[in-house]
């Protein structure tokens, strides 16, 4: 079944405890991205990537960090987690880009940063 | 910069009646795509439609379609014959037509209920 696996789904933490979220993609898709999701503000993008090694900012990639190591990988690092990073993180994957090619996203991992 | 605004926080529909979702985006491109994305209780994000701009002709998925005014920038939602199973959030998204990055910008969504 083709889909983007996010883990963990639910994490509760304390500020400062480094943390990596997952993100896997059985697509072969070259477009990878993070967005978070809060109240009010709907979905924003963290980072993305265009292929592997190739990562940039988004809209909102202030306490974060990203690798690309490999094409289906595309884990979410926040290496110093602060109250503000509590929210709903989605990984989403599409084949391209430049072709409005749909994104497919994850299942989402709530976070809880004490 | 691209926005994208959805002027109905909550709606409400009666099982098996229609409800249309408002949307609109403001942008300086004449390229781009919009979509609509579903978002149960499950917090999956859930694809339901999607439209070219360059396309006239309305998307069509069996019960949803959409009414897309490119010149009003306007691009709604229809659901006929609402199901318990649609409620859910339903967020508008575009995105340019353009290689390189294309995050897609979401509005902040509309609450959906359909009452049985």
């Amino acid at each position: 079944e083709a889909q983007v696996t996010q883990n963990p789904r639910y994490l509760i933490t304390v500020t400062g405890k480094k943390l990596t979220v997952t993100c896997s993609q059985n697509m072969n898709h070259e477009y990878m991205s993070w967005y978070r999701q809060d109240p009010g503000l709907g979905l924003r993008q963290i980072y993305y990537s265009m292929n592997v090694e190739v990562t940039d900012k988004g809209d909102v990639p202030e306490g974060y960090k990203v690798s690309r190591k490999e094409k289906r990988n595309f884990p979410l690092i926040l290496e110093s987690p602060s109250p503000n990073q509590t929210s709903l993180y989605f990984c989403a994957s599409s084949q391209s880009t430049g072709t409005g090619e749909t994104q497919y996203f994850g299942p989402g991992t709530r976070l809880l940063v004490l | 910069a691209q926005t994208v605004t959805q002027s109905q926080p909550e709606m409400s529909v009666q099982e098996a009646e229609t409800v249309t979702l408002s949307c609109t985006y403001d942008t300086s491109e004449n390229n781009y795509y919009l979509f609509w994305y579903k978002q149960p209780p499950s917090r999956q994000m859930i694809l339901v439609i999607r439209q070219e701009a360059y396309k006239q002709q309305n998307a069509t998925e069996n019960r949803f379609s959409v009414n897309f005014q490119k010149a009003a920038k306007s691009f709604s939602l229809k659901i006929s014959d609402s199901q318990l199973g649609d409620t859910a959030m339903y967020f508008c998204a575009f995105m340019k037509h353009v290689t390189g990055n294309t995050p897609l910008v979401f509005g902040k969504g509309t609450r959906l209920s359909v009452i049985a």
